[in-house]
């Protein structure tokens, strides 16, 4: 069965800190996406990447960055996390292509910023 | 006007009816549409495509699509009280590469 593994389930950081998140995926997919989900806002995209060493900023960059060193990880990354960074996180993954077969998301991490 | 929207819902249904979610979008998306499953802490999961005019079923659930009124709906048939979640209605960008997803409709069936 296909996956998105998300390293973690549950974070809790404190204001400052630097917080890494990390998705793995196995499906050998080109593309892959960092969403946040808060109540009322839906799924908002922070970076994504169509290849390797490749990133594009999405519709909330602020406050993020991310790494692709390998097509099969993507690694978002709070360089100073502060308390409105609490949200659930999504990893997901896609392939490229004339049909698009959807998203594979990952569990979530659900941070919370102290 | 935002790519896709939905009706935030809540939507009640008695066990057992119809349930009908929802969806419009813009011309700023091309013609592929997705519905996912969210339920309460979890991520969403996929539950049905639709590309082409018309209706499409899988079965307790049955996408439809409208291009000339530029909407998307799921029906589910018989709803259970596992249906209830929140729905994510999605449509891919122009480029192939990314979805555009709705705020979800929240979906309760009422046993």
């Amino acid at each position: 069965d296909v996956k998105v593994t998300q390293s973690s389930r549950y974070l809790v950081k404190r204001t400052g800190e630097k917080v890494f998140l990390e998705c793995v995926q196995d499906m050998d997919h080109e593309n892959m996406f960092w969403y946040r989900q808060d109540p009322g806002l839906g799924l908002r995209l922070i970076y994504f990447s169509y290849d390797v060493k490749m990133k594009e900023k999405g519709d909330i960059p602020e406050g993020y960055s991310v790494s692709r060193e390998k097509k099969e990880r993507f690694s978002l990354i709070l360089e100073s996390a502060s308390t409105n960074q609490t949200s659930m996180y999504l990893c997901a993954s896609s392939s490229t292509g004339a049909t698009n077969y959807g998203y594979t998301f990952g569990s979530g991490t659900r941070l919370t910023v102290v | 006007q935002k790519e896709v929207e939905q009706n935030s819902g809540p939507l009640s249904v008695p066990e057992g009816a119809i349930a009908s979610l929802n969806c419009t979008y813009s011309d700023r998306v091309s013609q592929s549409f997705f519905w996912y499953r969210q339920y309460s802490g979890k991520s969403p999961e996929l539950i049905m495509s639709i590309y082409s005019n018309g209706d499409k079923e899988d079965g307790r659930f049955t996408a439809q699509l409208n291009k000339a009124s530029q909407y998307v709906s799921l029906l589910i048939r018989d709803s259970q009280p596992s249906d209830s979640a929140t729905y994510l209605c999605a449509a891919l960008t122009n480029t192939g590469n990314q979805f555009y997803f709705g705020t979800g409709t929240s979906l309760t069936v009422i046993p």
